[in-house]
């Protein structure tokens, strides 16, 4: 257990449709990143939230969106959903150290999103 | 960004040493060296970072020659919940979480 939790789990929706994926943080983590994972390739970085402002963004279109939360839990938001948007979803949290020291990213087990 | 390659498969019998090697030629003086492990379905795991010689952990070692420029990871004696696939990720200093993975390594150990 990494103490990130996401939810749902899995997720059915229609070509078109808005969805937003939660994700809570690991306590005391003040760094928030998303990924999208498709079947048999590794994690693509979506954006990092740092302190509720985004603090980097992947090559992904506008539609991908977020926010961080003042308790550090965030959310990712897909609109006009397309089929290529099906993919397992991670959310990963951090505590950013002010060193050259990289930390530990805690990854929660991923929604799982289906569009038809 | 420092780009990495590692071999895209490896097969190993249980109770064998595994070690998985990972080509980072551009990485730069202050990145650091990181290995994940991602079980099907689930979220990638830390195992272990380091920056030069030698790094060992309850899970596993990393080897880092001087120049740096690759890694090994060293998995002793595998079983078969070792079966996974290992990332090798250089992340650049202060931007850890925006390095995307590759397709990393898939280990399968055979019984």
């Amino acid at each position: 257990e990494t103490g990130v939790t996401q939810s749902p789990t899995h997720l059915i929706k229609t070509r078109g449709q808005q969805v937003t994926l939660r994700c809570s943080s690991q306590s005391g983590h003040n760094t928030v990143s998303w990924y999208q994972q498709a079947l048999g390739q590794g994690p693509q970085f979506i954006f990092q939230y740092y302190r509720e402002e985004e603090n980097g963004r992947g090559n992904f279109p506008p539609r991908f969106s977020g926010l961080q939360f003042p308790n550090y839990s965030s959310e990712l938001n897909v609109n006009a959903l397309e089929l290529d948007d099906s993919a397992l979803y991670l959310c990963a949290s951090s505590l950013v150290a002010v060193s050259h020291m990289n930390t530990e990213a805690f990854f929660g087990q991923g929604t799982r999103l289906t569009v038809v | 960004l420092a780009k990495t390659t590692q071999p895209i498969s490896m097969d190993s019998y249980e109770g064998q040493e595994v070690n998985i090697t990972c080509s980072h030629n551009n990485i730069a003086t202050n990145d650091y060296i990181t290995w994940y492990q991602q079980f099907p379905s689930q979220g990638p795991r830390f195992i272990i970072q380091g920056y030069k010689t030698k790094v060992t952990n309850e899970v596993a070692s990393l080897f880092i020659p001087a120049d740096r420029k690759s890694s090994t990871l060293s998995l002793p004696r595998v079983s078969l919940s070792d079966t996974a696939v290992y990332y090798c990720l250089v992340p650049p200093s202060g931007g850890y979480q925006k390095v995307t993975f590759g397709t990393g390594t898939k280990l399968q150990v055979i019984p």
